[in-house]
């Protein structure tokens, strides 16, 4: 089955400065990558997705890319602010009907 | 966030006890699912639904039963064979299938006394 390993476990920056956030797959049939947000005390919430047809996709100051070729998809955000501060989970899947497997998510922290 | 509930908020398990957490969803989604969460390993996928009545084994099903005799509700049973249930049950839905967006409920925090 597929297996999507997540890094960094936790990332501190400075507010204002950029997080990236790396994922990789394992199965190559995979073509669906949807990125959660986390806060403290809340639901996971969607924040951007991105499909295998497209490289890149950005919304206002987050991005994610992918590599098909390398099986690695990343969630850049730039412009860091406090409220940034929660667990991103990146996730997989190889088809409709078939199962989403999540990453151990990445603890960010960005300091004022 | 949502019309998706879930209840209640804290359960308390007696060993070899059933308990059974429950996910409410107005949203009109044919597609629901069952999370467990656990420090540093994400969301583990416990089981789908993809329609009323039809259900699918996820990563971790052993334990743990499910049903789906209405398309709103999507309960979650924790059986007594499920010998580390301690963690955080999230509920979510969505449209269709699984590559939507998924909604998620404030979830369930099972605790074993």
């Amino acid at each position: 089955g597929e297996n999507v390993e997540q890094h960094p476990s936790t990332l501190s920056v400075q507010e204002g400065d950029s997080a990236v956030i790396k994922c990789t797959y394992s199965d190559s049939a995979s073509n669906y990558f949807p990125w959660y947000k986390q806060e403290l005390g809340k639901r996971p919430q969607l924040i951007i997705d991105i499909r295998s047809n497209v490289g890149e996709k950005k919304d206002q100051r987050i991005a994610v890319t992918l590599n098909k070729t390398a099986k690695h998809f990343s969630l850049h955000i730039t412009e860091t602010q406090p409220e940034d501060s929660a667990v991103y989970f990146c996730a997989a899947s190889r088809s409709a009907g078939n199962k989403l497997t999540f990453g151990g998510g990445t603890r960010v922290l960005v300091k004022p | 966030d949502g019309g998706i509930t879930q209840s209640p908020k804290y359960l308390f398990r007696k060993e070899g006890q059933n308990v059974t957490l429950s996910c409410e969803q107005n949203l009109n989604h044919d597609a629901m699912y069952w999370y467990r969460q656990d420090p540093g390993q994400g969301l583990r996928l416990i089981y789908y639904s993809q329609i009323v009545n039809d259900f699918q084994k996820g990563d971790i099903a052993e334990g743990y039963s499910v049903s789906r005799e209405k398309k709103e509700s999507f309960p979650l049973t924790v059986t007594s064979a499920q010998k580390n249930p301690t963690a955080f049950y999230l509920c979510a839905s969505s449209l269709r299938d699984i590559q939507e967006t998924q909604y998620f409920g404030p979830g369930t925090r099972l605790l074993v006394l």
